[in-house]
């Protein structure tokens, strides 16, 4: 059963500090993605990677960065979080080539930050 | 820059009735458009992807439909059911490297 999986189902935080969200995939994937989702503004990308060692931003990469140092593992890290950052975020990973394109998604982390 | 515009935030519909829901686009036809499912907490579920010379996929009780002129799909659950009851989110390509542009979603509640 393919999966992916974050650190955290549920994280509080305090504003100022430094976050680091990780996200695993073990179906052998080339992409990974990271977006966060709010309420009527549904789901935006922040960062993804095509292969390992390298990102590109998405629609809302400012307060954010990221590494992949492996091929299954994508990270997100707030470097000083502030209290708009609080969100659920997603991580996702598919294939490259012919497929579907389609993206699996794990279970979210629910970040607060007060 | 490509828009997804789901119409419905939300749609209510009696258990056993068909459930139509509705996703245009902007710009450029994409080259294939995909359908997620989104329980409350999760993470969204991949249902159906649609190509751009495909008229019309099935799966189950699920169809989803892809008119180009249009700039529309249209994804509909037949016999629903209140096990449907999630919001659906659309999704096409958004670029060479595999990333996609999601709608806001519509959720579905089927009262039995």
């Amino acid at each position: 059963d393919v999966k992916v999986t974050q650190s955290s189902r549920y994280l509080v935080k305090r504003t100022g500090e430094k976050v680091f969200l990780e996200c695993v995939q073990d179906m052998d994937h080339e992409n990974m993605f990271w977006y966060r989702q709010d309420p009527g503004l549904g789901l935006r990308l922040i960062y993804f990677s095509y292969d390992v060692k390298m990102k590109e931003k998405g629609d809302i990469p400012e307060g954010y960065s990221v590494s992949r140092e492996k091929k299954e593992r994508f990270s997100l890290i707030l470097e000083s979080a502030s209290t708009n950052q609080t969100s659920m975020y997603l991580c996702a990973s598919s294939f490259v080539g012919q497929g579907t394109g389609e993206q699996f998604f794990g279970p979210g982390t629910r970040l607060t930050v007060l | 820059s490509q828009k997804i515009e789901q119409n419905s935030e939300a749609l209510n519909i009696q258990e056993g009735k068909t459930a139509t829901l509705t996703c245009n686009y902007t710009n450029y036809s994409p080259a294939y458009l995909q359908w997620y499912r989104q329980d409350p907490g999760r993470g969204p579920v991949f249902l159906l992807l649609i190509r751009e010379n495909e008229k019309e996929k099935r799966k189950e009780r699920l169809k989803v439909t892809f008119d180009t002129t249009l700039k529309q799909s249209l994804f509909h659950i037949t016999a629903s059911q209140p096990a449907d009851s999630a919001t659906y989110l659309c999704a096409l390509n958004g670029g060479s490297q595999g990333n996609l542009i999601f709608g806001k979603g519509t959720k579905l509640s089927v009262k039995p």
